[in-house]
């Protein structure tokens, strides 16, 4: 079965400086990941994904994530912080199988200080 | 354009009384449906999805059950909450098809007493 682990619950960064959520997967098979957000009392937003096209993958808002198969990471980054930024933010992983649902990290929350 | 409806958003509801949450889907057909709970410091959990009308697979045992009386509504129930059934409740739709991207509805936050 795959699953994902996203490594530290809470990041802090200072607005302007570099962002950085990890995320490692498991997956028998070539998986499909992503990444959402998720703001205060709101559903997840999805922030973008990767479906085995290019491993580097631009999202909205200044995101980006590379896959790196050889160590099962599809860690998100952002080069500068925003305020606004500051969310929680879940890696999910699934795979190209009729049924097969989405299964979530913990989630990391990160904040951002002026 | 798609669109997913869930409500209601906020619930107080005292220990042992019932539940009932909805969602609905709009502009697709067929859709793939999820309900996933998420509770403070635990991730999302998946609950329930269903590819079809009365075809709903549980992911863990629980007091709660799934039911897909159309195929663009998806409803969460109770007969009897329990303190650990608190929690933020999220419904989802994806196409089931690709990447099977999916999209969320606000979420139902639900607090037993």
């Amino acid at each position: 079965a795959q699953s994902v682990t996203q490594l530290g619950s809470h990041v802090s960064v200072s607005e302007g400086a570099l962002v950085l959520l990890r995320c490692n997967y498991s997956s028998s098979v070539p998986p499909y990941l992503f990444w959402y957000v998720q703001y205060p009392n709101q559903g997840l937003q999805l922030l973008l994904k990767y479906t085995s096209a290019a491993t580097l993958v631009k999202g909205i808002n200044g995101f980006e994530a590379e896959f790196k198969k050889s160590e099962t990471s599809f860690h998100l980054t952002k080069p500068s912080a925003h305020m606004s930024d500051a969310a929680e933010y879940f890696c999910a992983v699934t795979l190209n199988q009729a049924g097969t649902a989405l299964i979530f990290g913990k989630g990391t929350t990160l904040s951002v200080s002026s | 354009s798609q669109t997913i409806h869930q409500w209601p958003a906020t619930l107080v509801q005292p220990v042992g009384s019932p539940l009932s949450l909805e969602c609905t889907v709009e502009g697709t057909s067929n859709p793939n449906l999820y309900w996933y709970r998420q509770a403070a410091g635990r991730g999302l959990q998946l609950l329930f999805y269903s590819i079809g009308i009365d075809q709903i697979s549980s992911e863990v045992p629980q007091n709660l059950s799934a039911s897909r009386p159309q195929d663009r509504q998806f409803i969460l129930s109770s007969k009897k909450l329990l303190l650990s059934d608190s929690g933020f409740y999220l419904c989802a739709w994806g196409s089931g098809r690709g990447a099977n991207v999916l999209t969320f509805g606000a979420g139902s936050r639900l607090t037993v007493l």
